[in-house]
């Protein structure tokens, strides 16, 4: 069972640069979700779609883009790289909104320069 | 808002000792509430859960107990193993948005 996929899984990019970090998962989950995790701060929420087509912004949304295509797929876009954006990128996903646990990839580790 | 609190680290106990990480939480109506591991470099995976008051989760010898009248949900172990070394993060299902609201973390290292 692949469960949650997230890659690449390291990234090193310099600031102003773009990149798309991808999530995709094979358990027909319609709720999926982005959170970044920073030492001392614990998991913060980027962005959430409830389904395919459908996206919402969560806690900390600036400077990233995302979008549902399939039900499958929830790529994170970085628009312009900033140092802040370093961090550990973790995609998740569960059966819907109410029904956790919510399933978590291994991460994406990126450090902008 | 909804928020979780848990002790903060890191916890350093030798191997077989009994370890308690406390948790607390504040939420409006009545959420589920977890705990989830992660291993170095890894993601989080689900360790226990608890969906309503009184209820007990256990997963590998670990268990929480639902206290809604003292609002916490500590992580207990009777007998520690160095493979137990990881970050343990406590969580309710709370947020407006379906997603999860975590503690900082609470990194325990077990020595043999």
């Amino acid at each position: 069972n692949a469960g949650v996929t997230q890659t690449p899984k390291f990234q090193v990019l310099k600031t102003g640069q773009s990149m798309t970090l991808q999530c995709a998962q094979d358990m027909n989950h319609e709720y999926m979700s982005w959170y970044r995790q920073d030492p001392g701060m614990g998991l913060r929420l980027i962005h959430y779609s409830v389904g395919a087509g459908i996206t919402d912004q969560g806690e900390v949304p600036n400077g990233y883009n995302v979008s549902r295509s399939t039900t499958e797929d929830f790529p994170l876009r970085l628009l312009s790289a900033a140092p802040s954006q370093t961090s550990v990128y973790f995609c998740a996903s569960s059966q819907d909104r109410e029904n956790q646990p919510q399933h978590f990839g291994d991460g994406t580790r990126l450090s902008i320069l | 808002g909804d928020s979780v609190t848990q002790m903060e680290g890191p916890v350093t106990l030798s191997e077989e000792a009994f370890l308690t990480i406390n948790c607390t939480y504040t939420a409006t109506g009545y959420p589920s509430l977890f705990w989830y591991v992660q291993y170095p470099g890894e993601g989080l995976q689900l360790l226990l859960k608890a969906t309503k008051a009184d209820d007990k989760g256990s997963n590998k010898g670990f268990e929480a107990t639902y206290r809604k009248e003292t609002t916490s949900f500590h992580l207990e172990k009777g007998s520690v193993q160095v493979s137990d070394s990881a970050v343990y993060f406590c969580a309710l299902s709370g947020g407006s948005q379906g997603n999860l609201i975590f503690g900082k973390g609470t990194k325990l290292s077990v020595k043999p």
